[in-house]
């Protein structure tokens, strides 16, 4: 079946490091690609998504780019900030069931 | 307006009591949906109303009783729970069920159940 899956967190790093969360799938078909984002104690907010190959998804600095070749979907941001710490999850929409398959999730923690 | 609203923001409810979880989005979306979430885990898709019907209810137990009134509002009805239905219970919107658009989450209702 489809299927999510994340690199293992949580993810440490310092103020101002590169960031990449890595996210591959598998599907059938020709999914939507998304990221979300849960800051502690709050709810899900989309943080970016790509409809079809090659598509660039960015926002807040955060970029990932759908690649079918790879089946990936991995999130990079250049420089990364405190306030950047939150649970990080990639999903995908297929058609082919109207559902959202969810990644475990990465937590990210970033240190002063 | 692109927020989904959701009331209250905690509860603590014992185990014969009977609650209810508030939803609300103006956005004109005709899908609403209903997930639940556990610690350190991805939310788990309990139900969807497409069009103010339910068509999706994924095994949940009778103990959860959803209800969308109108298109802007939907309910989940508690009742009798037990302490393993704590959890962040989250509600979401998107513009039509099936539709290849992003979900838009409300902050959540954090239940314990004592």
């Amino acid at each position: 079946g489809d299927s999510v899956t994340q690199m293992e967190g949580p993810v440490t790093l310092s103020e101002e490091a590169f960031l990449t969360i890595n996210c591959t799938y598998t599907a059938t078909g020709y999914p939507s690609l998304f990221w979300y984002v849960q800051y502690p104690g709050e709810g899900l907010q989309l943080l970016l998504k790509a409809t079809k190959a090659d598509d660039k998804g960015s926002n807040k600095g955060f970029e990932a780019t759908y690649r079918k070749e790879t089946t990936s979907f991995h999130l990079e941001k250049g420089s990364v900030q405190v306030s950047d710490s939150a649970v990080y999850f990639c999903a995908l929409f297929m058609d082919s069931n109207y559902q959202l398959i969810w990644g475990a999730g990465t937590k990210l923690i970033i240190k002063p | 307006d692109t927020e989904v609203t959701q009331t209250p923001k905690h509860l603590v409810m014992g185990m014969t009591n009977k609650k209810s979880l508030k939803c609300e989005q103006h956005m004109g979306h005709r899908a609403m949906y209903w997930y639940k979430q556990k610690a350190k885990k991805p939310p788990e898709l309990m139900f969807v109303y497409s069009y103010e019907k339910l068509s999706i209810n994924e095994s949940v137990p009778s103990r959860f009783s959803p209800e969308c009134p109108n298109s802007s509002l939907l309910n989940l009805h508690l009742h009798a729970l037990q302490p393993e239905d704590s959890a962040l219970y989250l509600c979401a919107s998107s513009p039509r069920w099936g539709m290849n658009t992003e979900a838009f989450f409300g902050q959540g209702t954090r239940l314990t159940v004592v």
